[in-house]
């Protein structure tokens, strides 16, 4: 699986919208972008993916550049319960071994 | 619907023991993962079996094994203790084991190696 760039940490305000990059320059055609968070004393949780159109469900919004070499994560109102680690994962379509290979992510911070 | 489950949620071991760690995937799930968390860092892929058979294993050492039962249950065990197995690990279960498959995690169990 490709690699992915993070930021270390983001810091964000209540009820305000939260934009969290994701930088996968070798991305190849056939990986899907993932995103998982994890709260604290969690298990990671899905969050949403998506492979070349922009995505929405009720978690979250996706955004993938046209090249897809990079994506954003939405959340559109943050909330205290949002504070978790994001993490940004690259999965080949059709792999045999479904792992997931995760980074350090970024560690999302909400201000009351 | 319950989610994963894994038992127990915290142990303590000390240097050269042994310990069983068990996991319950999502009724209807026939994949079961295992990862290892050390402080600090993301999850790490240690196993993934799938209808009872591995059907991968990351970078760790032979200390390490694992299997799943016929109710897709799953256990992970770790030989000769040491220290750096401190950590959480963490057991996701999935419908199938590729990689179009999404994974769900239990809430992990914390293993603290004395």
């Amino acid at each position: 699986d490709a690699k992915t760039t993070q930021p270390n940490s983001m810091e964000s305000n209540e009820e305000e919208p939260v934009h969290l990059p994701c930088n996968h320059s070798t991305i190849s055609g056939t990986d899907y972008i993932h995103w998982y968070r994890q709260l604290p004393s969690q298990g990671p949780e899905y969050v949403i993916h998506g492979l070349t159109s922009n995505v929405n469900n009720r978690m979250a919004s996706l955004a993938i550049a046209e090249d897809r070499k990079s994506s954003t994560l939405i959340l559109h109102r943050a909330t205290l319960r949002d504070a978790a680690v994001y993490y940004c994962i690259l999965r080949g379509y059709g792999g045999s071994q479904g792992n997931l290979i995760f980074g350090k992510g970024t560690k999302l911070s909400v201000k009351p | 619907d319950a989610g994963v489950t894994q038992s127990p949620t915290h142990l303590i071991k000390t240097r050269g023991q042994q310990v069983t760690l068990r996991c319950s995937p999502i009724s209807g799930h026939k994949s079961v993962s295992w990862y290892q968390q050390v402080l600090g860092q993301g999850p790490q892929f240690i196993f993934q079996y799938y209808e009872k058979e591995e059907r991968g294993r990351g970078n760790f050492p032979d200390r390490f094994s694992a299997r799943q039962f016929p109710n897709y249950s799953s256990e992970l065990n770790v030989n000769a203790l040491l220290l750096g197995d401190s950590a959480l690990y963490l057991c996701a279960s999935s419908e199938g084991p590729r990689s179009t498959d999404t994974q769900y995690f239990g809430p992990g169990t914390r293993l603290t190696v004395l």
